[in-house]
């Protein structure tokens, strides 16, 4: 089946130290997409790829960053995890469908920082 | 104020009774959609709608653009329906459809 994957489900990384997250899609969908949730509220947008055109949100920390090899695959890097940081980090894709875009999420990796 | 109202926050159920969460959104949009995240767990897309209706299985989800105010219905609900329902809207224009999402309503079902 077409899906949105994300590796690992669960991360564990000391403060400080750099981390990587993953997301792979079978879907060939245009837009990728970062979210961080942390507990009990709602997802905040990090960043998101349209093809190769990244796009940051304003209050993203420059702590976040990402990479988008080819279609497939979108990496979170965080290089220098705080405690805050500790949240659990969504994966999006989505591709137009007239002037629709349905989002597509992957099961999350959920981060926590030592 | 949010954009993006929910309501209720939490509800508890039992098993069998018809539910329905509510919505309410203050800016013109393209599109709500309905999501589902059990606890610890990622999102699933339950619909994305613009307009009407749409049936799902035991689901269903209705909008009312000129009132912007969208709900989900579960009918014969059951205790796996337990989870967060979050109401979210995107936008038209761009390449890319962000979201605003609601606060979410925290649903149990008791068998």
């Amino acid at each position: 089946d077409a899906m949105v994957i994300q590796n690992p489900r669960y991360q564990v990384t000391q403060f400080g130290k750099p981390v990587t997250l993953s997301c792979s899609q079978t879907l060939n969908h245009n837009v990728m997409y970062w979210y961080q949730q942390k507990s009990s509220q709602a997802p905040k947008l990090l960043f998101h790829y349209y093809d190769k055109d990244f796009n940051n949100e304003a209050d993203t920390p420059d702590n976040f960053q990402s990479r988008r090899p080819n279609t497939s695959f979108c990496f979170l890097d965080i290089r220098s995890p705080g405690l805050g940081d500790a949240a659990m980090y969504l994966c999006a894709t989505s591709t137009p469908s007239g002037l629709l875009y349905e989002q597509y999420f992957g099961p999350g990796t959920r981060l926590t920082v030592t | 104020k949010n954009e993006v109202e929910q309501s209720p926050q939490n509800l508890t159920a039992q098993e069998g009774e018809f539910i329905t969460i509510n919505c309410s959104y203050s800016v013109g949009i393209s599109a709500l959609h309905w999501l589902q995240q059990h606890p610890g767990g990622g999102i699933v897309s339950l619909f994305m709608l613009s307009s009407g209706k749409k049936k799902h299985g035991r689901l269903i989800a209705t909008i009312n653009i000129q009132e912007k105010h969208s709900s989900l219905h579960i009918t014969a609900s059951h205790p796996r329906d337990s989870a967060v329902y979050i109401c979210a809207v995107s936008f038209y224009g761009g390449a890319t459809n962000k979201l605003i999402f609601g606060t979410g309503t925290l649903l149990a079902v008791q068998p």
